[in-house]
This record gives C-alpha cells, structure tokens and sequence, in this order.
C-alpha cells in the first residue's frame, strides 16, 4: 500500500531536549515536504527537498533541520525545542512538483507538545 | 502568489450533491487548482485538481469557471464520511501547499 509513515504519532518533551520526527515514503518519491498545522493558520511549510541531498526552506524553517540521505526518508529535527514549536506536523512527498501535475501524499501527523 | 477564498462553513443532507465554491481571482495561467480535505484527527488527502476543464473522478467534480477565477468541488452525493475540512489550493512551485482555512463541511443524517 502507498503510504507516508511518521513516528512519533503523539509526543510529549521539555524545552531544549532534541528531537527527530521521522518520515518515510514507500512511492519512489522525489519530493518531499514538511508542514505544520496551527490553528487559524492553516499548513505551513516549513522545509522541502526535491531529491537526496537537496533541501531547502519553506516558508517557517527557524528552530528546525531536516536531512535527505535516502529518497524514502525524510526526517524532522528540532535540535533544541521551544513551547512555540508546540504543533501538529505533516509530512508529505510526491513524484513531481505539486504545481504542476502531482498529488501530494500527506502522514497521518506527529502531534507534539514542548513544555 | 495567488489567493483562494472559501465560505468558512457549509452544511449538507445526507445523500444530496454538495457544491463547495472556491474563488481564486488572481489565478495566473499556469496554476493548476487542487483540491484536498481533511477529515478529523487525519493529514489532508487528495480529491481533485484541474486546470481548465472541468475534471470528475471516483470521488468528485471539478468545476472550474471559464475565465479561471473561480471553482466549484462537487460532491455528488455526501455522505457521513464526507465530513472533513474541504481546502482550495493553487500549489507554488517549491511544491508549497499553501493551506488556508478551508470550508467545513458538516454533513446532517
């Protein structure tokens, strides 16, 4: 089945203590994003990667990292979280540019709480 | 970048069509319109997209207006299961789904 898996689903950390929110794709994907989801503010992307070893910023990147090393993975990084980064988070891939052609293909999300 | 505005809510019937109106007036000639919704506790998933002609699928209908302005997602017959936030989009080309409020579709048994 053509999915988009996240781990954690659900996390619960204090201020300052790294964290990596895992993605992975089973599509062959290029592209990859991450979003987060506020309330009233609807998604916002906040790095994507159009294939291995190629990233770049969205539109809210400060406080977070991400990596490509393999096309199927796509992990978040939040090297030392702030209350602020508390969200739920989206991540998505998809064969080509969604402007164009493609679908996005979204994870079921990491809801994650920094006190 | 280009706009979309939704209503903010909509109410359905059971089993009646459902016509969800997305106005999109600074559309450029390339931008493709998508469609995705999110059904509660869910990520977003893909309905529909279009760019001129008006396009069905296995889930729904794209209406798409002859100037480009404007579109309408038809659900033919809503069901409980259609129940979910319902977003317009025009996807920039860094791949950014840029997801506004979207409409929430309530469906009434």
């Amino acid at each position: 089945e053509a999915q988009v898996t996240q781990n954690p689903r659900y996390l619960i950390t204090v201020t300052g203590k790294k964290l990596t929110v895992t993605c992975s794709q089973n599509m062959n994907h290029e592209y990859m994003s991450w979003y987060r989801q506020d309330p009233g503010l609807g998604l916002r992307q906040i790095y994507y990667s159009m294939n291995v070893e190629v990233t770049d910023k969205g539109d809210v990147p400060e406080g977070y990292k991400v990596s490509r090393k393999e096309k199927r993975n796509f992990p978040l990084i939040l090297e030392s979280p702030s209350p602020n980064q508390t969200s739920l988070y989206f991540c998505a891939s998809s064969s080509r540019l969604a402007g164009a052609r493609e679908t996005q293909y979204f994870g079921p999300g990491t809801r994650l709480l920094v006190l | 970048d280009a706009k979309t505005t939704q209503p903010n809510s909509m109410e359905s019937n059971e089993e009646e069509p459902v016509h969800l109106p997305c106005n999109h007036s600074t559309i450029s000639g390339t931008d493709y319109i998508h469609w995705y919704r999110q059904l509660p506790s869910q990520g977003p998933e893909y309905v529909i997209h279009g760019l001129t002609s008006n396009v069905n699928n296995r889930m729904a209908s794209l209406a798409i207006a002859e100037d480009r302005k404007s579109s309408t997602l038809i659900l033919h017959r809503a069901t409980l299961r259609d129940a979910a936030v319902y977003y317009c989009i025009l996807p920039l080309n860094n791949n950014d789904m840029r997801f506004g409020a979207g409409t929430r579709l309530t469906v009434k048994p």
